[in-house]
């Protein structure tokens, strides 16, 4: 069965600093890979997604990814954090294969110090 | 463009009491749904998945069931509430693996 774990529950970055969260996964073949962001009592929204091709994935409000397949990972990065980045970071796997859905870690939150 | 609606936003119930939670989908056809939970320091878990009218995939043993009833409704019901039931309700849909489209959610509170 697939997993994903996402080893920081908070992290706490200074406004304008870099940020990496990490995502590791466990699935047998090429995964489907997503990061979602969540604000507080709000549903999800899409980040980045990867599935075939370049490692090195572009996401909105300036984020990217990088999957590394020796590594299982998937983790997300910016250059230079926003207050409003503030929020809940889900990474999730998906078996491509199917509609079963996909499978999320537990979450990293982001906290952002002036 | 496609959208997703869910409803209601919050919601209080006693213990003991139904549910009905409603998704909807516009703006596509035959799309896969799905109803996941989202409990306090727990990440999200899928509950059930719906790949057409009246298919139901359940995940996890649980209090709730849901149903199809029509091609872009998916609804999350339960007979009786139990504490453990409290919790963040997200809706979503995709037409392939490599998507997935979130609602805005249901908090609902067991008292």
């Amino acid at each position: 069965a697939q997993s994903v774990t996402q080893p920081d529950i908070h992290i706490t970055v200074s406004e304008g600093a870099s940020l990496e969260l990490r995502c590791n996964y466990s699935y047998g073949a090429t995964p489907y890979l997503f990061w979602y962001v969540q604000s507080p009592g709000q549903g999800l929204q899409l980040l980045l997604k990867y599935f075939s091709g370049d490692t090195l994935v572009q996401g909105i409000k300036g984020f990217e990814a990088e999957f590394k397949r020796s590594q299982s990972s998937f983790n997300l990065r910016k250059p230079s954090v926003h207050w409003s980045d503030a929020a809940e970071y889900f990474c999730a796997v998906g078996s491509g294969g199917g509609a079963d859905g996909l499978t999320f870690g537990k979450g990293t939150h982001l906290i952002i110090q002036p | 463009s496609q959208t997703i609606h869910q409803w209601p936003a919050t919601l209080v119930q006693p213990v003991g009491s139904p549910l009905s939670l409603e998704c909807t989908v516009e703006g596509t056809s035959n799309p896969n749904l799905y109803w996941y939970r989202q409990a306090a320091g727990r990440g999200l878990q899928l509950l059930f998945y719906s790949v057409g009218i009246g298919q139901i995939s359940s995940e996890v043993p649980q209090n709730l069931s849901a149903s199809r009833p029509q091609d872009r409704q998916f609804i999350l019901s339960s007979k009786k509430l139990l504490l453990s039931d409290s919790g963040f309700y997200l809706c979503a849909w995709n037409l392939s693996p490599t998507e997935a489209f979130f609602g805005q959610g249901t908090r609902l509170t067991v008292v």
